[in-house]
């Protein structure tokens, strides 16, 4: 069975920091891009950024781009988000997802998610 | 970055009902689109991918259709258990891209 399991969500101020992180078991974990999709309160879902099977290529919205970094740790099974300069719209849901593929593809598998509250 | 543009936003159709949800793509996708489901207060499940292709589990009321740049989504004879919010998601190219969703509620 695909567990995703985030953690490191939690309340911070404007201009703050937050590492968010996301523990993969059930599948070879190795073989498959990784994601981060959020959903701010009462709204969609937006694609956040991504990481290749082997982490050799990342990928970014441009709202976040230069103030999140992903990254994978293949031997620990684990994806993480560094977020930094948080602001009042990075307030969301954060879910890991797991990609069908190993570049970017259809999203397979999705985390219960970790809440970020980005306020002051 | 390509655009996906959901509609309705939301809709309201009765149990055995036939409901259609369009996407239109910006620009052509191929056939990568995704469809997903989220019952309230759940986390998003995949029902197909490669425009028609239906997830493991998914009732067969479920289908997708289109090619290139306008996708559909139809659920035959509406469930109870169908409520909640659909988003399509284009994976030709990075960034993904998901649309706005469509709400679908019973009457």
């Amino acid at each position: 069975e695909v567990r995703l399991v985030e953690s490191g969500g939690g309340f911070v101020q404007p201009g703050g920091s937050l590492r968010l992180s996301c523990a993969a078991s059930g599948f070879t974990f190795g073989d498959n891009a990784m994601h981060w999709v959020r959903q701010a309160p009462g709204k969609g879902l937006e694609w956040v950024s991504g990481i290749t099977w082997n982490g050799g290529r990342t990928f970014y919205a441009d709202s976040v781009k230069g103030r999140f970094t992903i990254s994978r740790d293949n031997t620990e099974k684990s994806l993480s988000l560094q977020m930094s300069s948080l602001r009042a719209e990075d307030t969301a849901l954060y879910y890991c997802v797991k990609d069908k593929g190993s570049i970017a593809a259809y999203l397979d598998y999705w985390g219960q998610g970790t809440l970020v509250s980005v306020s002051s | 970055d390509i655009q996906m543009t959901q509609s309705p936003s939301s809709l309201s159709a009765s149990v055995g009902d036939r409901v259609t949800i369009t996407c239109r793509a910006s620009q052509g996708i191929r056939n990568y689109l995704a469809w997903y489901q989220q019952k309230p207060g759940k986390v998003p499940v995949l029902l197909m991918y490669d425009v028609s292709t239906l997830q493991s589990g998914v009732p067969s009321r479920f289908s997708g259709s289109g090619s290139g740049t306008d996708f559909t989504l139809t659920i035959n004879s509406l469930q109870p258990e169908d409520v909640g919010s659909y988003y399509c998601q284009d994976y030709n190219s990075v960034p993904l891209t998901f649309g706005g969703g469509t709400k679908v509620e019973i009457k």
